[in-house]
């Protein structure tokens, strides 16, 4: 079945601890990206990556790292979380971006709350 | 910078009317326009999208329009039904097609 993945599902974690949510896709898609979902803000997206080893910053990439070592992974790394980093999160994958945008497959989310 | 506003936020509807939501751009470059919807407690699932060179697209009770121009897209539901009732998300591209950015949410809600 085709989908992406994202784990853990729910994390309760407390400020500074380290921490890192995975997102691997089963569809040989090249484009990934992370977004972070806030009531009335719709879906910002944090990082994304045109394909492995390419990754660049979206609209609120402050206090978030990304690597794109496989293709099919994407994890998400707070290194020093904040309670402003409280929110749901959402891993995505498409074929494909640019001039040719493609269908964005979203992953289930990951709802953190940092005390 | 560059962003998208939708409105409204809150739609009420009854049951078998019309719903129509509202975009707005900013990107001149902009050339794909996805919708989304959300229903609670799950993921964002596409459910209709325009390219820049179209001006209207159409998929059985939903239609969306597109003005390059004004830089403004629509989506529009007929026949609404209560399973309609989600949050739905304008999209547009930027940097060339290389970001995503969404509008802040619509939530429609069809009484019976």
């Amino acid at each position: 079945e085709a989908q992406v993945t994202q784990n853990p599902r729910y994390l309760i974690t407390v400020t500074g601890k380290k921490l890192t949510v995975t997102c691997s896709q089963n569809m040989n898609h090249e484009y990934m990206s992370w977004y972070r979902q806030d009531p009335g803000l719709g879906l910002r997206q944090i990082y994304y990556s045109m394909n492995v080893e390419v990754t660049d910053k979206g609209d609120v990439p402050e206090g978030y790292k990304v690597s794109r070592k496989e293709k099919r992974n994407f994890p998400l790394i707070l290194e020093s979380p904040s309670p402003n980093q409280t929110s749901l999160y959402f891993c995505a994958s498409s074929l494909g971006f640019g001039v040719a945008a493609y269908e964005q497959y979203f992953g289930p989310g990951t709802r953190l709350t940092v005390t | 910078g560059e962003n998208v506003e939708q409105h409204p936020s809150t739609l009420s509807v009854q049951e078998g009317d019309s719903a129509v939501i509202k975009c707005t751009y900013s990107d001149s470059a902009s050339n794909y326009f996805p919708w989304y919807k959300q229903e609670l407690g799950k993921r964002p699932q596409l459910i209709i999208d325009i390219r820049s060179n179209v001006g209207e697209k159409k998929d059985q009770r939903i239609a969306v329009t597109l003005n390059k121009t004004a830089k403004h897209f629509s989506l529009h539901i007929t026949e609404t039904q209560p399973e309609d009732s989600a949050v739905y998300f304008c999209a547009a591209t930027l940097d060339w097609g290389n970001k995503l950015v969404f509008g802040a949410g619509t939530i429609l809600r069809v009484k019976s």
